[in-house]
């Protein structure tokens, strides 16, 4: 069974400040990752996705990833109010000829003015 | 362009009852993913197809679950009878192709089975 690991939280940050959350996955095989921010009451929406080792960044959000250690973190800079949310980390299984992704329970952020 | 769209948004119903729920994928979008939400397990793939034909039902939770993609803009998620495990939010989602990053959710329909 593939598993994919976060804290559930809550991360409290305060405005302005680095919020960091982090995923870890047991596939070792795993190639593709990405992070979802859900607000309470609707769907996931996906914000970023990674496949190669190292960083990659969007405006305030960047994600890392360290397949050695089976690791991808989120860390978005300059955090807002807005960005209360809870975050899901997802892995990508391209076995069996699909693309089927497995998520965290996910990590609730809460940012306070 | 309209989303993924979802009917009914919330359904209550009574244990035993049969239960249908119901997806539009975005237009053009040729995969589709039924996922359950809950507290306890987090966000789970149920079945997914791919131009209309199942290609993995192995979150299925049991016989009681079913689905069907009858054409390219139409799915249902059916459960019979159902019981009040079954309790949670079911979205389904719509992709390009198989790839993640083209993913979009629906609202979701969310369930409570007494």
């Amino acid at each position: 069974q593939k598993e994919v690991e976060q804290n559930s939280g809550p991360l409290s940050v305060p405005e302005g400040a680095i919020a960091s959350l982090n995923c870890t996955y047991s596939d070792r095989g795993s190639q593709s990752f990405f992070w979802y921010r859900q607000y309470s009451g609707k769907s996931p929406e996906l914000i970023m996705f990674i496949y190669s080792n190292g960083d990659k960044e969007d405006g305030r959000f960047t994600a890392q990833l360290n397949k050695a250690s089976q690791y991808v973190s989120l860390l978005i800079r300059d955090s807002q109010p807005s960005d209360s949310a809870t975050y899901l980390c997802a892995v990508g299984d391209v076995t069996g000829g699909g693309n089927k992704l497995t998520f965290g329970t996910g990590t609730q952020l809460k940012v306070e003015l | 362009d309209a989303g993924v769209i979802q009917s009914p948004r919330h359904e209550v119903t009574e244990m035993g009852q049969e239960v249908t729920l119901r997806c539009k994928p975005i237009s053009g979008h040729n995969s589709l993913f039924w996922y359950r939400q809950t507290m306890m397990r987090g966000l789970e793939l149920l079945i997914y197809f791919n131009n209309n034909v199942p290609i993995d039902d192995s979150g299925m939770p049991e016989d009681r679950f079913s689905a069907k993609m009858p054409n390219a803009s139409f799915s249902t998620l059916k459960i019979q009878p159902s019981e009040p495990r079954d309790s949670a939010v079911y979205f389904c989602a719509s992709s390009l192709g198989l790839s993640p990053e083209t993913q979009y959710f629906g609202p979701g329909t969310r369930l409570l089975v007494l």
